[in-house]
């Protein structure tokens, strides 16, 4: 595997379960960040991890539940989602998490729709 | 309130002729500017990027240009391929940010 990986790519859940998703990165980064792509909006910051330690939380919502055990795993976590969180959530890593400096690196996403 | 506008969501360009993607600002602390380019089914992957500090960068056929006092930027592709066909997004950073600020994207078509 090369690159940002992302899985499931595709994830139907109910609004009671708890999922959870997954993202590996085999580029040797030191952060790692979780984004959201509405239907018509921008892509919008979820997290920011640096070297494991979380450096933005960008007012998220607590039924998302974001997880870095390492600097190459980044897990999001999911419980009692709405429907309006139907979307697709992207991963990205870079060797640093300094925006002028450091390029982000995304994987393909999941596509996640909440019934 | 979006402070990164891209204000055309298509664009249809011949191949072979010039594409050019625009992308409006309103945040004056932003200073460092960046394309992505999108194919169905991919992530983002970075294409070309331009600090506050200049008003061109070019790599290859792609070249950016960056209008600080109309807080506009503009992405050229010359000559446009079919392989360009993608949605391009424009972002924004301030410095020392974490942050990278999208717009919702243009889909460019070139047209063979």
């Amino acid at each position: 595997e090369t690159g940002v990986t992302q899985t499931p790519r595709h994830l139907v859940m109910g609004m009671t379960n708890k999922k959870s998703l997954k993202c590996e990165q085999h580029l040797g980064h030191n952060a790692m960040y979780w984004y959201k792509q509405s239907a018509k909006k921008p892509l919008e910051l979820m997290f920011v991890y640096s070297l494991e330690e979380r450096v933005e939380n960008n007012s998220v919502p607590s039924r998302f539940s974001p997880e870095c055990p390492n600097s190459s795993h980044l897990f999001l976590h999911l419980h009692t989602l709405q429907p309006e969180d139907s979307a697709l959530y992207l991963c990205a890593s870079s060797q640093g998490a300094r925006t002028s400096t450091d390029t982000q690196y995304f994987g393909p996403g999941t596509r996640l729709t909440v019934l | 309130d979006q402070q990164v506008k891209q204000n055309s969501p298509s664009l249809s360009v011949q191949e072979g002729r010039i594409s050019i993607l625009n992308c409006d600002y309103t945040n004056s602390m932003f200073d460092y500017f960046l394309w992505y380019k999108k194919y169905p089914a991919e992530g983002p992957t970075f294409l070309i990027s331009i600090s506050s500090i200049k008003d061109k960068n070019e790599d290859g056929r792609f070249t950016v240009f960056l209008n600080k006092s109309a807080k506009h930027l503009s992405l050229h592709i010359v000559p446009s391929q079919p392989g360009d066909s993608a949605v391009y997004f424009c972002a924004a950073s301030g410095a020392g940010s974490y942050q990278l600020t999208f717009g919702k994207g243009t889909k460019l078509s070139v047209i063979p």
